[in-house]
């Protein structure tokens, strides 16, 4: 089963606007990830939150971590087309760091 | 470095074929994963390893099998190919020490 949702399912935004992705999750978590992959291609890790952290940035990223409400949150600032690509959250568990990811968002960036 | 690769990209079998996909680390990671990520989902972990020699059940594990000969291989089984297991399939790597995983490019898998 999926750990949480993703909202939205899809969002298309205009070049240089800003994009905002939500996930959602069931059980504690001892750290949150999000991934990007391109069509076609193998998953790329963006950046980590962990569960005593409230937010944290990297580059144009901004991501938010609320535990009482089991979500957190993705902004991407300035879009490009290049940023064109669909978003997964995901969290750890277990000896071995086992990923559980959302459904995941489609975010198309218009030029 | 070629990170994680994967063999083959692209395969078709007919129902009850057997198969195996190839993964490969330049990383020297210990674990490594096997997923599978159908249309509109997020991946689904089928079965992990910690170490040469060691594997794991992971959430979806049902008519797939796993082998970790040497550190820097994970092969993926597929004994009796069904329908159900058409999907693409994502090896990852990552260190113990590390949260982050490395990804290879995918094998996009169909059954008929």
């Amino acid at each position: 089963s999926q750990q949480g949702e993703e909202d939205p399912q899809a969002l298309s935004i205009q070049e240089g606007e800003n994009a905002t992705m939500n996930c959602s999750y069931k059980t504690s978590i001892n750290n949150l990830q999000w991934y990007r992959q391109n069509s076609g291609r193998g998953l790329v890790h963006l950046i980590l939150i962990r569960s005593n952290e409230r937010e944290k940035h990297s580059g144009r990223l901004r991501v938010t971590l609320d535990t009482s409400k089991k979500s957190s949150s993705l902004l991407i600032t300035a879009s490009r087309a290049a940023d064109t690509a669909s978003y997964f959250c995901a969290t750890d568990s277990g000896s071995a760091r086992q990923l559980t990811f959302g459904s995941g968002t489609q975010l198309t960036v218009l030029p | 470095n070629a990170g994680v690769t994967q063999t083959p990209k692209f395969r078709v079998l007919k129902t009850g074929q057997s198969m195996t996909l190839l993964c490969a680390q330049d990383m020297n990671h210990e674990y490594m994963y096997w997923y599978r990520q159908d249309p509109g989902m997020g991946l689904r972990l089928i079965h992990y390893s910690v170490g040469e020699g060691t594997t794991a059940k992971g959430e979806v594990p049902d008519g797939y099998n796993v082998s970790r000969l040497k550190k820097q291989n994970f092969l993926l089984g597929l004994e009796s190919a069904a329908p159900s297991q058409t999907s693409v399939y994502f090896c990852a790597s990552s260190y113990p020490a590390a949260y982050e995983q490395y990804f290879g490019p995918g094998t996009r898998l169909t059954v008929t």
